[in-house]
């Protein structure tokens, strides 16, 4: 159980153009979803918190005009990365925390992998 | 702003244990001890977790000392499989998780 899902699992996209990310609970309801930036060589960094029926709650330093996220279920969280550069390309990972005590851990998607020309 | 230590890497051999060890000398009352790992180009998969007595599941075993200043991961026979950055993260139990650098473990043949 607690299998989070990503598509695409990687995009190639134009500089300039939008890309979305959908992070899906399959077997559970997440009110809250979290999605993270991994670079080359670098450790996982939270970029916001996303909150079903909420606005997202962003990380110091995350533009969040840049990153447009959307929680409009309790199954679904998007990330949209806006007039993507190439700076932006980088390894984007969704995680989310299946219903029950507040300790029971969070759950990964396999990431999608972002790279802009 | 990770709150725990850990070697930068390990090696252990095929079929041996492999025992990661964690620092968290500023570990408060109300958090727990997560572990996660990540194999390359994968998200993290989730291994293990505890606040204070000794867990065991099917993948692994955590060790926490009496203080909780300290943990130790044990893979008890470890594969080429488990070959991954290994994460030793503390957090009060509905924040998000904070990740470090983590412990790259090489299992060798």
């Amino acid at each position: 159980g607690a299998v989070v899902s990503q598509h695409p699992s990687w995009v190639i996209c134009k500089s300039g153009t939008s890309v979305k990310i959908e992070c899906r609970s399959l077997d559970f309801q997440a009110t809250t979803m979290f999605w993270y930036r991994q670079f080359p060589k670098q450790s996982l960094m939270l970029m916001a918190t996303s909150n079903e029926g909420s606005k997202a709650t962003y990380e110091q330093g995350v533009e969040k005009d840049k990153f447009l996220i959307n929680h409009a279920s309790l199954t679904l969280s998007t990330l949209t990365v806006t007039s993507a550069h190439p700076e932006d390309s980088s390894f984007y990972i969704c995680s989310a925390r299946s219903a029950g005590t507040d300790n029971s851990p969070l759950h990964f998607g396999n990431g999608t992998r972002l790279t802009v020309t | 702003d990770a709150k725990t230590t850990q070697p930068p890497s390990m090696d252990c051999a095929e079929g041996r244990a492999a025992n990661l060890p964690c620092n968290h000398s500023t570990i408060s009352g109300n958090e727990y001890v997560y572990w996660y790992r990540q194999i390359h180009s994968q998200g993290p998969q989730y291994i293990i977790h505890g606040l204070k007595n000794n867990e065991t599941n099917e993948m692994a075993s955590l060790i926490i000392t009496e203080d909780r200043k300290s943990s130790t991961l044990i893979l008890p026979h470890a594969t080429l499989r488990d070959t991954a950055v290994y994460y030793c993260i503390v957090r009060p139990g509905n924040t998000p998780l904070v990740f470090g650098k983590g412990t790259r473990l090489s299992v060798i043949a």
